[in-house]
């Protein structure tokens, strides 16, 4: 166990829909991390968060976005979903920044029909 | 365009039976490389992390090494519980993170 946590675990929705995964961070980390898998482009970075601000941002499309809270837990927002956004979605957490080691959670799948 | 490349995909080994794991990288400018180990339906589990070529790392039956265009994961006398797929990532100086597709490494008993 990462100390990581993700809600929900599984996620099945329509295309166009809207949904929200949240994350809450390891007791103590500062940064936030998201991650897509797919069975086809693997792991890929989508963006960062430390201490409530934006701090890196990789290839997240601009129907996603994220935000860290006061309390430091996270949420990523899908809209307007497309078939291909199925994948598994991952929430990391580190003490600072891009270099420190990072836990991660168990992920969420998210399966759009 | 950064990229990572690893090699083999898919590893077979008899416990017991060394090899060594490759992750080939190009990149703008390193700021580090990342070993992952992934069990299946789980996240990645942090194992290394290597900032300049020369450097090695060590735990327990593997051994991390970097030069200017490649690391090596080296598995000496895997067991069974060494089977699971192994990430390789970079992080460049424009602070984005690049991650390989992996090697699923199976250890036979």
């Amino acid at each position: 166990d990462s100390g990581v946590t993700q809600t929900p675990k599984h996620l099945i929705t329509a295309t166009g829909q809207r949904v929200t995964l949240r994350c809450s961070p390891r007791s103590g980390d500062l940064s936030v991390y998201w991650y897509q898998q797919s069975l086809d482009q693997g792991l890929q970075f989508l963006i960062q968060y430390y201490n409530g601000e934006e701090r890196a941002k990789g290839n997240i499309l601009e129907r996603f976005s994220a935000q860290q809270f006061p309390d430091l837990h996270s949420e990523l927002n899908l809209s307007s979903l497309e078939l291909g956004d199925s994948a598994l979605y991952f929430c990391a957490s580190s003490v600072t920044g891009l270099t420190d080691t990072q836990y991660f959670g168990p992920g969420t799948r998210l399966t759009v029909l | 365009e950064d990229q990572v490349t690893q090699s083999p995909e898919a590893l077979r080994l008899q416990e017991g039976e060394s090899s060594s794991l490759n992750c080939s990288y190009t990149v703008s400018g390193l700021r580090g490389l990342f070993w992952y180990r992934q069990d299946p339906g789980k996240g990645p589990e942090f194992l290394f992390t290597l900032y300049s070529a020369g450097e090695e790392k060590e735990k327990e039956r593997l051994k991390a090494t970097l030069t200017k265009k490649e690391s090596f994961l080296h598995i000496t006398a895997p067991k069974p519980e060494d089977s699971a797929t192994y990430l390789c990532a970079v992080l460049n100086t424009g602070n984005q993170f690049y991650f390989g597709t992996g090697t699923s490494l199976t250890v036979i008993p």
